[in-house]
């Protein structure tokens, strides 16, 4: 039961590069969520999903699409990467809309 | 809007000190608070959910308690491994969906 996976751990993008960012759980949640972490600004919500084929804006949606095509992923995209989208990603899934349990994170660096 | 605030940013304690990290709150009907631990370089890791005024958790040397406008997560006699960042999320109402409402998290660091 590896819980929450993120891939890649790591990755530098140039300006305008684009990129997917894959999270998979293996304990059947229905809920998933994309964070990003900056310093001094705590973890902000970029999208969630609510079940397999479902996906809603969080707080800071712009720059980033995603896609629910099996339950047990959820996968964000980067279509024309910018320096402010330079972050630490956390991906986390849930069975109700409380105990969200997280992924070990994604370090992103746009140049 | 809801927001949660948490005390002191940065905290800096002796093996042994017992204190107390605060977390403030003001959302229009909570579902729940939770307290999360996260070591540099790594995910949250979930302690503890909390649903109504009075009530209490404990983990180890952690307990946490909730009050109608704040929680407080009481460390008592901690040691070195205690050293993390603890964050304090607050379940609400936004858009029409719950979601989870971070603070900016208090770094805690225990010297031995």
């Amino acid at each position: 039961n590896a819980g929450v996976t993120q891939t890649p751990k790591f990755r530098v993008l140039k300006t305008g590069q684009s990129m997917t960012l894959l999270c998979a759980q293996d304990m059947n949640h229905e809920y998933m969520y994309w964070y990003r972490q900056d310093p001094g600004m705590g973890l902000r919500l970029i999208h969630y999903s609510v079940g397999e084929g479902t996906t809603a804006k969080g707080e800071v949606p712009d720059g980033y699409n995603v896609s629910r095509l099996k339950k047990q992923n959820f996968l964000l995209g980067l279509e024309s990467a910018a320096p402010s989208q330079t972050s630490v990603y956390f991906c986390a899934s849930s069975g109700e809309v409380n105990t969200q349990y997280f992924g070990p994170g994604t370090r992103l660096t746009v140049l | 809007e809801d927001q949660v605030t948490q005390s002191p940013e940065a905290l800096r304690l002796q093996e042994g000190e017992s204190s107390s990290l605060n977390c403030s709150y003001t959302v229009s009907g909570l579902r729940g608070l939770f307290w999360y631990r996260q070591d540099p370089g790594k995910g949250p890791e979930f302690l503890f959910t909390l649903y109504s005024a009075g009530e209490e958790k404990e983990k180890e040397r952690l307990k946490a308690t909730l009050t109608k406008k704040e929680s407080f997560l009481h460390i008592t006699a901690p040691k070195p491994e205690d050293s993390a960042t603890y964050l304090c999320a607050v379940q609400a109402i936004q858009g029409g969906s719950e979601k989870l409402v971070f603070g900016k998290g208090t770094k805690l660091t225990v010297n031995p």
